[in-house]
């Protein structure tokens, strides 16, 4: 089965501090995502990366940045938090090409930024 | 840009058959997607259309008809445990495989 582990479920960090959400695949998967999840809103893709040391700016990329150094980790950075990223931070997986692009998701992190 | 738009909410009897639409503002994608939250949980997929028409799997079925920039998830037989949100995506091929979603339609299933 694939795997998408998030490092953290819950984290509570405070203003203007620097935070790092790692995400870790175990199937080879070329594609990576981060989203936030707000009621209402939906998924909001933040960023995605589909090579090592490859990535794309999503629908949301203003105050995160992304590191993508091995293919099995992708790290959503948050350069100073806001109170306004308080939210659920989900990360996926998916292969490049494939039939279905179905993309298999981590448990989230929920993030509280206080 | 690009959108897709579903109904917040939709609530059915247990038994039951209910469609959830799908509309979307966007072209040359490469499939929609369907996938099902509970909640506490994470999404799940449930199917795919790359093509136009039905995709049939156990009491879940998939629509998409490009023409008319509309798709649907329908369900079947409903169960209490279908209560969850289900979100439409679609995907595109851009280097990798880009994929947004709606915001979303919770079902609500009744006895």
């Amino acid at each position: 089965d694939v795997k998408v582990t998030q490092s953290s479920r819950y984290l509570v960090k405070r203003t203007g501090e620097k935070v790092f959400l790692e995400c870790v695949q175990d199937m080879d998967h070329e594609n990576m995502f981060w989203y936030r999840q707000d009621p209402g809103l939906g998924l909001r893709l933040i960023y995605f990366s589909y090579d090592v040391k490859m990535k794309e700016k999503g629908d949301i990329p203003e105050g995160y940045s992304v590191s993508r150094e091995k293919k099995e980790r992708f790290s959503l950075i948050l350069e100073s938090a806001s109170t306004n990223q308080t939210s659920m931070y989900l990360c996926a997986s998916s292969l490049r090409e494939g039939g279905s692009a179905e993309a298999f998701f981590g448990q989230g992190t929920r993030l509280t930024v206080v | 840009g690009q959108s897709l738009e579903q109904p917040s909410e939709v609530t059915a009897v247990e038994g039951a058959i209910v469609q959830i639409n799908c509309t979307y503002q966007t072209s040359g994608f490469y499939g929609l997607s369907w996938y099902q939250q509970h909640d506490g949980g994470a999404p799940t997929f449930l199917s795919y259309n790359a093509l136009d028409g039905l995709e049939e799997t156990g009491r879940f079925s998939s629509f998409l008809s490009r023409s008319d920039s509309y798709g649907y998830l329908l369900l079947q037989e409903l169960q209490m445990k279908d209560s969850a949100s289900y979100f439409c995506a679609v995907t595109w091929e851009t280097g990798g495989f880009k994929t947004i979603f709606g915001a979303g339609t919770r079902l609500f299933v009744k006895a």
